[in-house]
């Protein structure tokens, strides 16, 4: 099994609904990201947490919220979707010991937003 | 601030030969990691390659090698011997540890491998 899932990996929603992207691990770190792929811009980062009560804000994390409901769960909520939050989401973790500089990514979530 | 450029959108090489992809960066922290990462069309994040800032040697993976020049902020992956399965897009990634250990992503450059 994947050690870093997300859950669903492809979903169409429409403007306006929420929606809420999820993802588990089972490498037992504390610390996991949300990130966002867009053409030409890379990946940037949404949200992180570096334990169950650590939230912080990444680049760009307007009209974001996390939960972080155990060290294993993460979940991304667009509380109200917009097309321009059509792209590709990707989870990832991170251990707080050397090397923890290294960050495992999910499959990713392909977002549309109609 | 914390930036990554790659400037090339997009790069083609033949099967069995050598090609170079650039990266430049900018940070004010001392300590960071390099990094390479490969999305090939199934959409994982792969991780290819990493340098440790303080290291002065390239690191070498396999067929895959950095050009690390820390005054220059620059970072290039050289692929050797290129082979189909090499197809991607590969970003480059700067991790500065007082940032966090948060990764600072490049715009990516889509490798095309000719046969």
């Amino acid at each position: 099994d994947a050690d870093v899932t997300q859950t669903p990996r492809n979903r169409i929603t429409k403007t306006g609904k929420r929606i809420m992207l999820e993802c588990s691990q089972t490498k037992g770190h504390d610390r996991m990201y949300w990130y966002r792929q867009d053409p030409g811009l890379g990946l940037r980062l949404i949200y992180y947490s570096f334990d169950v009560k650590d939230i912080n804000k990444g680049e760009i994390s307007d009209g974001y919220s996390v939960s972080r409901q155990a060290q294993a769960k993460f979940s991304l909520s667009l509380e109200s979707a917009i097309p321009n939050q059509t792209a590709l989401y990707f989870c990832a973790t991170s251990d707080n010991n050397y090397p923890f500089y290294e960050q495992y990514f999910g499959p990713g979530t392909r977002l549309t937003v109609t | 601030a914390q930036t990554v450029t790659q400037s090339q959108p997009e790069m083609s090489v033949q099967e069995a030969e050598t090609v170079t992809l650039s990266c430049t960066y900018d940070t004010s922290e001392s300590d960071y990691y390099l990094f390479w990462y490969k999305q090939p069309p199934s959409r994982q994040m792969i991780l290819v390659i990493r340098q440790e800032a303080y290291k002065q040697q390239n690191a070498t993976e396999n067929r895959f090698s950095v050009n690390f020049q820390k005054a220059a902020k620059s970072f290039s992956l050289k692929i050797s011997d290129s082979q189909l399965g090499d197809a991607a897009m590969y970003f480059c990634a700067l991790c500065p540890l007082e940032y966090g250990n948060k990764l600072v992503f490049g715009a990516g450059t889509i490798l095309r491998v000719k046969s």
